[in-house]
């Protein structure tokens, strides 16, 4: 498997709605990434993981809390959301130190109304 | 802190026309280069690496860091190769921070 596996693909939420999108990798890679996609503009960074700790965090709001339950899996958890976060929020995964790049996955596409 | 430019953000080249997306860089360090790519409706995915020397899809990629420049090129452009392309730079302390340019749309006229 060399995919990065990212759901949902489409969520509409409310903004004060809780949610959660979902990423999961099976090669055993042991950093895993958020990044968020505004249209028309590049991934900006969020999250870092690595070896399942917490090792950036991109001075997001706390509406945007990461989990790493283990290392094949990482959560963005969402709360109170505003109109302006909504955007394509992408899940990556890379082997630290091997150069080879990161993975990425499709994305889901989130809208808050 | 570390910074990508890419100065283009539209290019249109005629097919069999060699292609040339700019990408410059700001780090302080020995940098990780890449170039990814983002095809209509498809995921993006990596093209490029600096460390490895090769050749993607006839796209080719040297680092100059002289001139702090990371060029991919192609001597003929294809249909196929039209598509959004990012330039990245991944911290090389460990960090695994990778940070994108701000892209440049390539379209290739028939």
């Amino acid at each position: 498997d060399t995919e990065v596996t990212q759901t949902p693909k489409h969520l509409v939420m409310g903004m004060t709605n809780k949610k959660s999108l979902k990423c999961e990798q099976h090669m055993g890679h042991r950093a895993m990434y958020w990044y968020k996609q505004k249209a028309k503009k590049p991934p900006e960074l969020m999250f870092v993981y690595s070896y399942e700790k917490l090792s950036i965090n991109e001075s997001v709001p706390s509406r945007f809390s990461p989990e790493c339950p283990n290392s094949s899996l990482l959560n963005l958890h969402l709360h109170a959301l505003q109109p302006e976060d909504s955007a394509l929020y992408l899940c990556a995964s890379s082997s630290p130190g091997t150069h080879y790049g990161y993975t990425f996955g499709s994305g889901t596409r989130l809208t808050v109304v | 802190a570390q910074r990508v430019t890419q100065p283009e953000k539209l290019l249109s080249v005629f097919k069999g026309a060699p292609v040339e997306l700019k990408c410059n860089y700001s780090y302080s360090g020995s940098p990780e280069l890449f170039w990814y790519v983002q095809y209509s409706r498809q995921r993006l995915q990596l093209l490029l690496r600096h460390i490895s020397r090769e050749s993607i899809k006839g796209f080719t990629a040297d680092l100059n860091k002289g001139e702090t420049s990371f060029h991919l090129k192609k001597p003929f452009a294809q249909e196929e190769d039209s598509a959004m392309y990012y330039c990245a730079l991944n911290d090389s302390f460990g960090n695994e921070k990778l940070t994108f340019g701000t892209g440049t749309r390539l379209t290739i006229i028939p």
